[in-house]
């Protein structure tokens, strides 16, 4: 298994461009996260799926897009690129909640990340 | 808002030394408890989960919780400098959103040869 597989691993924008994060995981995990890391400033989730077709808003969704047409694949689109989102994206997925709150069920995999500067 | 706090660092230690690395939350129903470690660079990866209170050890580390003080912390025995990494603490959500982690802002390790 591939895990989770993120591309680009860098990219440059100029202020206004848009783009696509991708994001793709081969564990049939339901559950998939983006979150993005500033230097010392932890992972903030930005948006999250809990299955194909169904999405929601994280900790600092402004800015963002997602869709989740498949389970496999969850893309975050960034349109009208500022420099604000100069960071590291990672891209996670997990089994879900299933197994109770004793369970490492929802232990999150990350993928390798993006980086990406917005100049 | 809930809220997860760590030391920021860095901690220095020395190698074979005892690290002790701490961690608090703000979500009283919080059951289950993750360390991620992170080098530079790289992506976290899970070394331990927790969801009882007491003791959990695994190899040279050791997870301890203790929920009625909002705490839980993490011992690495016997430092090496592979050791040197930003160790994450992550609180899974109460509730109906109980899939999600709240990180904290990681603590900086470093071991010293």
């Amino acid at each position: 298994n591939a895990g989770v597989t993120q591309t680009p691993k860098f990219r440059i924008l100029k202020i206004g461009q848009s783009m696509t994060l991708q994001c793709a995981q081969d564990m049939n995990h339901n559950y998939m996260y983006w979150y993005r890391q500033d230097p010392g400033m932890g992972l903030k989730l930005i948006y999250y799926s809990v299955g194909a077709g169904i999405t929601d808003k994280g900790e600092v969704p402004n800015g963002y897009n997602v869709s989740r047409s498949t389970t496999e694949d969850f893309p975050l689109r960034l349109e009208l690129a500022a420099p604000s989102q100069t960071s590291v994206y990672f891209c996670a997925s997990s089994y879900g909640s299933s197994g109770g709150a004793y369970s490492s069920y929802n232990e999150q995999f990350f993928g390798p990340g993006t980086r990406l500067t917005v100049l | 808002q809930k809220e997860v706090e760590q030391n920021s660092g860095p901690l220095s230690v020395p190698e074979g030394a005892i690290a002790s690395l701490n961690c608090t939350y703000s979500d009283r129903g919080s059951q289950s408890f993750f360390w991620y470690r992170q080098y530079s660079g790289k992506s976290p990866e899970l070394i331990m989960f927790i969801y009882s209170n007491g003791d959990k050890e695994d190899g040279r580390f050791t997870a301890q919780l203790n929920k009625a003080s909002q705490y839980v912390s993490l011992l690495i025995r016997d430092s090496q400098p592979s050791d040197s990494a930003t160790y994450l603490c992550a609180v899974r959500d109460s509730g109906g959103s109980n899939y999600k982690l709240t990180f904290g802002k990681g603590t900086l390790l470093t071991v010293n040869p």
